[in-house]
């Protein structure tokens, strides 16, 4: 069973501030790395998926990195905004699709 | 485009019962799986399906049987549910290879 890793498990920042987290990962055998944004009452939601080693993504305020030789990938938020405020899933991705996911990290923006 | 839907979205069975999560995707993906969700567990794979016809096991199989009935849909039964059967329960679907996966709205089951 693969082991992936997210910290913190949860965080509370204000309104404007900037956050990341991070993913850590199986170096060896790497295929992808997947982020996912849950918001409560809904159902994940893709945000990226990386497979090149130093692969930057953005979009919007939110943007990722991922280091496939030392297997971690950080998720930034910039200017973090109450609707912000979400479960961060990462995945560890396969080449036939299967992913493993993280535990998640809580986001909570206050106003 | 409905995406994912799944059905019922609520259930509550009694311990021995069985029942079948009925899961179907309109984007003609390949891949389709089954997840649950518990407190402080994320997201764990119970079964996939590569493609038409084709299913293996994930992470937490136990207790569970699956269908790919044809490209749409992908049913999950629980033959004699447990208590700790008792989760949310995620349906996806992706293309093959490197590609997001997309949720259903999920199933909240309670095994009692």
């Amino acid at each position: 069973i693969l082991n992936v890793e997210q910290s913190p498990q949860s965080l509370h920042v204000q309104e404007g501030d900037s956050t990341n987290f991070t993913c850590s990962f199986p170096s060896s055998n790497f295929y992808a790395l997947h982020w996912y944004r849950w918001e409560t009452a809904k159902s994940p939601e893709a945000l990226f998926v990386m497979t090149l080693n130093g692969d930057e993504k953005k979009k919007g305020r939110i943007s990722a990195t991922l280091n496939t030789k030392e297997g971690y990938s950080y998720l930034y938020i910039k200017g973090s905004q109450p609707e912000d405020s979400a479960t961060y899933l990462c995945a560890f991705g396969t080449s036939y699709g299967k992913l493993t996911f993280g535990q998640g990290t809580i986001l909570t923006v206050h106003p | 485009n409905a995406g994912v839907t799944q059905t019922p979205k609520f259930q509550v069975l009694k311990t021995g019962q069985s029942m079948t999560l009925q899961c179907a995707q309109d984007m003609n993906h390949n891949s389709m799986y089954w997840y649950r969700q518990d407190p402080g567990m994320g997201l764990r794979l119970i079964y996939y399906s590569a493609s038409e016809g084709t299913t293996d096991k994930g992470e937490v199989p136990n207790g569970y049987n699956v269908s790919r009935l044809n490209k749409r849909e992908f049913s999950l039964r629980l033959e004699s549910a447990a208590p700790s059967q008792t989760s949310v329960y995620f349906c996806a679907s992706s293309d093959v290879g490197v590609n997001e996966q997309f949720f259903g709205p999920g199933t909240r089951l309670t095994v009692l």
